[in-house]
Formats: C-alpha cells, structure tokens, sequence
C-alpha cells in the first residue's frame, strides 16, 4: 500500500534554534517528493520538490534531503522564526499511473520566543 | 496577483441542501483540482481538471459534481449536503508550459473553505 509517515507528530522549539523533520515513504514505483508548508487557516505553500536523481534542494532556511533508497526525507530548519510556526507536510507522487500524490498527516511544529 | 481565489470562506448548510464553492486562478494555469482536508487525514482529491473541457474523477468524488467554466475557474457543487461531507476544501492549479512535465510543478492552493453541515 502506498504511505507517506512523518515524524514527529509536533514539535515545539525555541526561536533560533534548528530542527529536522522526517518523512518515510513506500510510494512505488517514485516519481517525486514534495515539502508543503501550511500555515492555521491557510492553503498549502510549497517549499520543494525532489525528484529521484536529487539528493538535497534548499529554499532559503530549508533544506530537504531525498534517500530514495531507504524511501527517506527529511526538512531541515535553520535558525527557526516564528513566522516558521506551521504544519509541515511531505507529499509523495507516483504510482503505476504517475498521477497520484499520496499526502502525509504533516508535522505541526511550534517556534516559541 | 491574487493566485487562486475560493468562495466563499466559511458555509454552513443544512443536510439535503445544494450549495457550489468557487475557483478561480489568474495565473493562466492548465490544471486545476478539488481536494478536501480533515483531521487525522492527508488531503485527498475529489476531482480534478487537466485543461478546459476536461475533468477527471479522483480518490473521493462520490457526493460532488465539477465544473470546469472556462480556463480560469472550476467549480465544486454538492447536490445534497450530508454530515460526511463537513471538511475544509481546497482549490489547487500547477502551470504547465511546453518543455516541463507537470509531475515536477507545485501546486498552488487557495486558502480553503471551511464547510459544516448539520
């Protein structure tokens, strides 16, 4: 069956401070993973997407990173702003027909002053 | 640049009542869809539109009905609201342009409705 699981469930953290969420898929056969940031009441932003051949793709203050041999992503925050406060959702397409994107639960996360 | 515009932003309807929600893109994408969001769930499509003229349906899209007006705007349509139908829905659109292959495009939303009925 095709997932996507991400980890943690919520994070809270300090202003300034960095931290990295997690992403594990078993979307098969892979076509790309995406990074969306959802702010409370808003609709999703995206922030990257990685196709198999990428390995790492920074937007400004993030960094995801793509094993797709483990079929594992991760977010990297740097140097967190509360404006980062968010849910953090990974996305993955693909399927037999390579029009599926199977989207995670997200990762709330909490930037605190 | 608006981006992809939804109305309206809050609706509550009575089970067994109609109600449309509104689309509409001023990016001059091809592409447009209909997800619907709740808890503990990842969001799911309802239905989606590849160009003008065109829909398909997607994972859930018993209850709904599209309308794909003009390249602009795509339009939802419950017939008759029922209680498993309560969710925030949100209208997505991805430009596709001669040389790119959709797949690689982000989706961009609009800031959702939030529906109840009761």
């Amino acid at each position: 069956k095709n997932q996507v699981e991400q980890s943690p469930q919520s994070l809270i953290i300090l202003e300034g401070k960095n931290c990295t969420l997690q992403c594990n898929y078993t979307v098969s056969p892979f076509s790309n993973l995406r990074w969306y940031k959802q702010d409370t009441g808003r609709g999703p932003v995206s922030l990257t997407i990685m196709t198999f051949s990428e390995n790492t793709k920074s937007n400004g203050r993030y960094t995801a990173t793509l094993d797709a041999d483990t079929k594992q992503s991760s977010l990297h925050i740097t140097a967190s702003q509360l404006s980062d406060s968010a849910s953090y959702i990974c996305v993955v397409r693909g399927g037999y027909d390579n029009r599926k994107l199977i989207w995670g639960l997200g990762t709330s996360l909490a930037v605190n002053p | 640049n608006a981006g992809v515009t939804q109305t309206p932003k809050f609706q509550v309807l009575k089970t067994g009542q109609s109600m449309t929600l509104q689309c509409a893109q001023d990016m001059n994408h091809n592409s447009m869809y209909w997800y619907r969001q709740d808890p503990g769930m990842g969001l799911r499509l309802i239905y989606y539109s590849a160009s003008e003229g065109t829909t398909d349906k997607g994972e859930v899209p018993n209850g709904y009905n599209v309308s794909r007006l003009n390249k602009r705007e795509f339009s939802l349509r419950l017939e008759s609201a029922a209680p498993s139908q309560t969710s925030v829905y949100f209208c997505a659109s991805i430009r596709v342009t001669v040389g790119e292959f959709e797949r690689n495009q982000p989706q961009h939303f609009g800031d959702g409705t939030r529906l109840s009925i009761l």
